[in-house]
């Protein structure tokens, strides 16, 4: 069965960027898309965007600006890359499959990142 | 975009209670919705997809209805295992993706 992994720095200092990966494993990164969601402490989900096997990308507009998810389908993964980060985009970042009907039904364990100095 | 409103924000319940959860969209989104249970420190679990279509393994008093604007879940026997968190979203193909902000079940 497919399985998911969040993978990068804990740590990220502000006005830098934030990038992660999500390796996909146990299935094909075609004809799906991919996609990550956030999660702030102690507050509710948050949409970032999605990526499809093709490259083609859909972001939250609210992010739009500093967000680029990409696709590697030689290596089965996707990345997330966000720019200038604050405190506020401190959070656990989750990827996940959108399924043939759309819902998110493949999830990564999530990864926390905080913004600090 | 489109607003998701779910009711209410916290619901204390007792094993074997009915529960239901209300999802409401700022404009119609068909069918586009999902459904989806989250334990503290876990990831989100899909529970239904296109507003009523149950997710393989999910037990079957789990089940959601509606279009268009108002959905909602409902558990028809509350077991201990679900008291927890759960969020809606809509996947609207024309709209930017977005989650209610979410409803706690609480042991009554």
């Amino acid at each position: 069965q497919v399985q998911l992994q969040e993978s990068g720095p804990g740590l990220v200092k502000p006005s830098e960027t934030l990038s992660l990966t999500c390796s996909v494993s146990g299935g094909s990164i075609s004809d799906y898309q991919w996609s990550w969601i956030r999660q702030p402490p102690g507050k509710g989900l948050e949409w970032i965007g999605y990526v499809y096997y093709t490259g083609s990308t859909s972001y939250n507009p609210s992010l739009k600006s500093r967000v680029t998810i990409s696709v590697d389908t030689s290596k089965t993964q996707f990345s997330l890359s966000l720019r200038s980060v604050t405190a506020s985009d401190t959070a656990v970042y989750y990827c996940a499959r959108v399924g043939m009907a759309n819902g998110l039904d493949v999830w990564g364990q999530g990864t926390t990142v905080t913004v600090s100095s | 975009d489109i607003q998701m409103t779910q009711s209410p924000s916290t619901l204390s319940a007792s094993v074997g209670d009915r529960v239901i959860i209300t999802c409401r969209a700022s404009q119609s989104i068909n069918s586009w919705l999902a459904w989806y249970q989250q334990k503290p420190g876990e990831a989100p679990k899909l529970l239904i997809y296109q507003a009523s279509s149950l997710e393989t393994g999910v037990p079957s008093r789990f089940s959601g209805i509606g279009s268009g604007t108002e959905f909602t879940l409902t558990i028809s026997s509350l077991q201990p295992d679900d008291f927890a968190t759960y969020y809606c979203q809509q996947y609207n193909i024309y709209s930017p993706w977005t989650f209610g902000q979410g409803t706690k079940v609480e042991i009554k």
